[in-house]
């Protein structure tokens, strides 16, 4: 039981480059959420999915998108990535239950340069 | 809207000393609460949830907060802290859809 994992670790852009966070959960959650944690901000939500196949634009939407092709996975892609974007982004999921916990990845630490 | 405040950006305790951490937020309607930690390069973890009954929420590793309704606050405390405990400290208020609204989070810094 993996929990929550995110696919990479680490990654370095140039602006304007594209790429695709992956985040995938084992605990058969129907609520996944991507958030962007930058200093002094906290995390702030940037999608979210309540269910395979749905998704919801959060606090800080643009320049994201995402899909929920599979239950399991919520993908975060960047179209033409910019210098602003350079945050920790974090997914979590939960059962949808409530406030049911939840649970978070490890992160992804994205610089642009 | 809800929102969360976290007076504090950091704050440094000597080991053994006791803790309070502060969160005020702002919500229409009875407040969803909660306390995260994040170790240096972690994720977050849970620490404990407050969604109504009992105001007094005990957590894991020691920890405990007291809702107050009048005050707004909802303050994390721990009687005697460990150097394991320096990380970083986020309060959230629960919304619509599930989703948590995060504080910019108090850094805890443990002195020997």
């Amino acid at each position: 039981n993996a929990g929550v994992t995110q696919t990479p670790k680490f990654r370095v852009l140039k602006t304007g480059q594209s790429m695709t966070l992956l985040c995938a959960q084992d605990m058969n959650h129907e609520y996944m959420y991507w958030y962007r944690q930058d200093p002094g901000m906290g995390l702030r939500l940037i999608h979210y999915s309540v269910g395979e196949g749905t998704t919801a634009k959060g606090e800080v939407p643009d320049g994201y998108n995402v899909s929920r092709l599979k239950k399991q996975n919520f993908l975060l892609g960047l179209e033409s990535a910019a210098p602003s974007q350079t945050s920790v982004y974090f997914c979590a999921s939960t059962t949808g239950r409530g406030f049911d916990t939840q649970y978070f990845g490890p992160g992804t630490r994205l610089t642009v340069l | 809207a809800q929102s969360v405040t976290q007076p504090d950006i950091h704050i440094t305790v000597s080991e053994g000393a006791s803790l309070e951490l502060r969160c005020n937020y702002s919500y229409g309607a009875t407040p969803y609460l909660f306390w995260y930690v994040q170790s240096p390069g972690q994720g977050l973890q849970l620490l404990l949830k407050y969604f109504s009954g009992d105001t007094l929420v005990q957590g894991i590793k020691g920890f405990e907060a007291e809702f107050k309704r009048s005050q707004s606050s909802f303050n994390l405390r721990k009687p005697s802290v460990h150097w394991s405990d320096a990380a970083e400290y986020f309060c959230a208020v629960g919304g619509y859809g599930n989703k948590l609204v995060f504080g910019a989070g108090t850094i805890l810094r443990v002195k020997s």
